[in-house]
């Protein structure tokens, strides 16, 4: 089944403490990209990925660190969370442009 | 630098009615445009895309948009609503010019039917 998987769900933490959210993709899909939604204000693209080795920042970049060693996988990482960065995120993987979307992880931090 | 805008934030409906979103784009070139749903607690899925050809574009669980150039619009209808049609949609456009082709997504439009 093609799919986005994200892990984890559901995380709370604490301001500070670093933090990986994984994704990963079985679609062979080139395109990646992380979003981050809160109410009011859509989604927003925090990173993206045209291919291995390959990111650039988005809109919200801020506070985030991403990587993209293999096809597949495109982690986020929180170096040191603050409490504005508590969302709801969602990856995707994208083929000419429609996006596959993950599961999505609630991120809560206090 | 390609936007786009709903203007409808809340739209309240009774089972039955027929329904129509907004969406307007900003973009000085030819686009790829998008409907998503978001059902309560779950990951946005795709309603449909318009690509080129027939701007009339018919998605699933009977939703149609129509891309109007002209007016830069891509605004989703369905004749009648079902209390299963609430959740909330975003309407996203890419557009088509060199490089890294972004997607810009829409703030989201929350539909509310009622039975």
């Amino acid at each position: 089944e093609a799919q986005v998987t994200q892990n984890p769900r559901y995380l709370i933490t604490v301001t500070g403490k670093k933090l990986t959210v994984t994704c990963s993709q079985n679609m062979n899909h080139e395109y990646m990209s992380w979003y981050r939604q809160d109410p009011g204000l859509g989604l927003r693209q925090i990173y993206y990925s045209m291919n291995v080795e390959v990111t650039d920042k988005g809109d919200v970049p801020e506070g985030y660190k991403v990587s993209r060693k293999e096809k597949r996988n495109f982690p986020l990482i929180l170096e040191s969370p603050s409490p504005n960065q508590t969302s709801l995120y969602f990856c995707a993987s994208s083929h000419l442009g429609e996006q596959f979307f993950g599961p999505g992880t609630r991120l809560t931090v206090l | 630098a390609q936007s786009v805008s709903q203007h409808n934030h809340h739209v309240i409906l009774s089972e039955a009615a027929s329904l129509e979103l907004g969406c307007n784009y900003s973009y000085g070139g030819t686009v790829n445009l998008f409907w998503y749903v978001q059902y309560p607690g779950q990951h946005l899925q795709l309603l449909l895309k318009y690509f080129s050809g027939d701007p009339l574009v018919k998605g699933i669980k009977g939703f149609e948009a129509e891309f109007i150039k002209s007016k830069f619009s891509f605004n989703l209808r369905k004749p009648s609503v079902q209390w299963s049609d609430t959740a909330e949609y975003f309407c996203a456009v890419k557009g088509n010019s060199g490089g890294y082709q972004k997607v810009t997504f829409g703030t989201g439009t929350k539909l509310q039917v009622i039975p």
